[in-house]
């Protein structure tokens, strides 16, 4: 069973260069959410997704976009990288609001 | 602005002790979700609580909401050294989802 898969695991990025983290779930499920995490700290949700063609944003959405073409795809862009965007990022889905969320295993981002 | 405050925020047991973890939260919420983390690892998902007065308990953790209080706890039993992680709550609003800043819990024998 795959889950969620996220891609890349780790990736370091020059200050103002682009990129887009993949993130990937088998689960049909509805909603799909990005969070970062910095060191010692808790979850902050960018953006999120109830379903295909439909994204919201989150507490920190600055710096990102995403789209949601398939149920499956839910991927997360950074246009012109920032030293501010280093951090964690998960990807994670759940079949309602109201049940447990599935977490893949991160993207480890350094941008310098 | 919906906040979440966890107490504490470092615990250190030894085995076989019973604690209680706290999180709060400033504004009504839909439904309140615990988590654990592993060192340099992703998220699991321990429990979802969705109204005033609900309980639920795997293993050696449970885990209750009271939405008058704007309060939810984590109770751990005779705790284990496998329990060793950091446990987060977060809220959830329609509107708004936050993290507490997560508890590092250490089991020592």
């Amino acid at each position: 069973n795959a889950g969620v898969t996220q891609t890349p695991k780790f990736r370091i990025l020059k200050i103002g260069q682009s990129m887009t983290l993949q993130c990937t779930q088998d689960m049909n499920h509805n909603y799909m959410y990005w969070y970062r995490q910095d060191p010692g700290m808790g979850l902050k949700l960018i953006y999120y997704s109830v379903g295909a063609g439909i994204t919201d944003k989150g507490e920190v959405p600055n710096g990102y976009n995403v789209s949601r073409s398939t149920t499956e795809d839910f991927p997360l862009r950074l246009e012109l990288a920032a030293p501010s965007q280093t951090s964690v990022y998960f990807c994670a889905s759940s079949q309602t609001r109201n049940q447990p969320q599935h977490f893949g295993d991160g993207t480890r981002l350094s941008i310098l | 602005e919906l906040k979440v405050e966890q107490n504490p925020l470092f615990l250190s047991m030894q085995e076989g002790k019973n604690y209680t973890i706290y999180c709060n939260y400033s504004t009504t919420s839909d439904r309140l979700y615990w988590y654990r983390q592993d060192p340099g690892k992703s998220l699991e998902s321990l429990f979802v609580l969705l109204s005033n007065g609900a309980v639920k308990q795997e293993g050696r953790l449970m885990a209750s909401l009271d939405t008058k209080a704007r309060l939810s706890t984590l109770h751990i039993t005779a705790a284990v050294h496998d329990l060793s992680a950091t446990y987060f709550c977060a809220v959830d609003r329609i509107d708004d989802m936050r993290f507490g800043a997560g508890t590092r819990l250490t089991v020592k024998p």
